[in-house]
């Protein structure tokens, strides 16, 4: 069975400061990978994922993810956040090939932005 | 619609009673999904819907929970003798199609409290 791991279950961070996000995953074959957030009061909304190809995936607001096969790894990073940053941030993997569409989420990270 | 719609919002039930959770997806999306969040934790799979059936039930927690969508559109989540231990927030999900890597929309959840 596969797993995801978000190490941090919260994250400060000042406003213009880099952030990076962990996400780990486990899986016996191969993963499709998604990074989903989730702004106060809003639903799931889906922020990049990684399927195949290039290893790094950025998305509209500038953050990215860089898919790390021996290191089993999906981080999230951005530059510089802004206070609409704030979010829970979950990662999540699906099974690629198995005619599974379960998405596996990880207990997700709180990035507080500070002003 | 615009997006994923659920209702109630909340619903808050005596032990013992039956509720009805209700999921209206984006019109055109074939796929639904029922997840259930758990206080600190990220969404669990529960159920899948390709159309009117359902094609993987396998994270039913136990046969006390039921879901339906007989026209292939609107679903909805049965629990029957609710238990304390079902507080939670249900969250529903659609996309256009069935695939691994497809992008789920998610509906802000609705929260189920049983006292």
């Amino acid at each position: 069975a596969q797993s995801v791991t978000q190490l941090d279950s919260q994250v400060p961070v000042f406003e213009e400061a880099p952030v990076e996000l962990r996400c780990n995953y486990s899986s016996s074959v191969s993963v499709y990978l998604f990074w989903y957030v989730q702004y106060p009061n809003q639903g799931l909304q889906l922020l990049l994922k990684y399927l195949s190809g290039s290893t790094l995936v950025e998305s509209i607001n500038g953050f990215e993810a860089e898919f790390n096969k021996s290191q089993t790894s999906f981080h999230l990073r951005k530059p510089s956040v802004h206070i609409s940053d704030t979010a829970e941030y979950f990662c999540a993997v699906s099974l690629s090939g198995a005619g599974s569409y379960q998405l596996t989420f990880g207990k997700g990270t709180k990035l507080s932005v500070i002003p | 619609g615009a997006g994923v719609s659920q209702t109630p919002s909340n619903k808050v039930t005596e032990k013992g009673k039956y509720v009805e959770l209700r999921c209206d997806p984006i019109s055109g999306h074939t796929a639904l999904y029922w997840y259930r969040q758990s206080l600190g934790q990220g969404p669990e799979f529960l159920i899948y819907f390709q159309g009117t059936g359902a094609a993987d039930d396998s994270g039913l927690p136990n046969d006390r929970f039921f879901a339906v969508r007989p026209e292939g559109s609107v679903s909805t989540l049965k629990i029957q003798r609710t238990e304390r231990g079902d507080s939670a927030v249900y969250l529903c999900a659609s996309s256009f199609v069935p695939t691994e890597a497809a992008e789920a929309f998610f509906g802000q959840g609705t929260r189920l409290t049983v006292v």
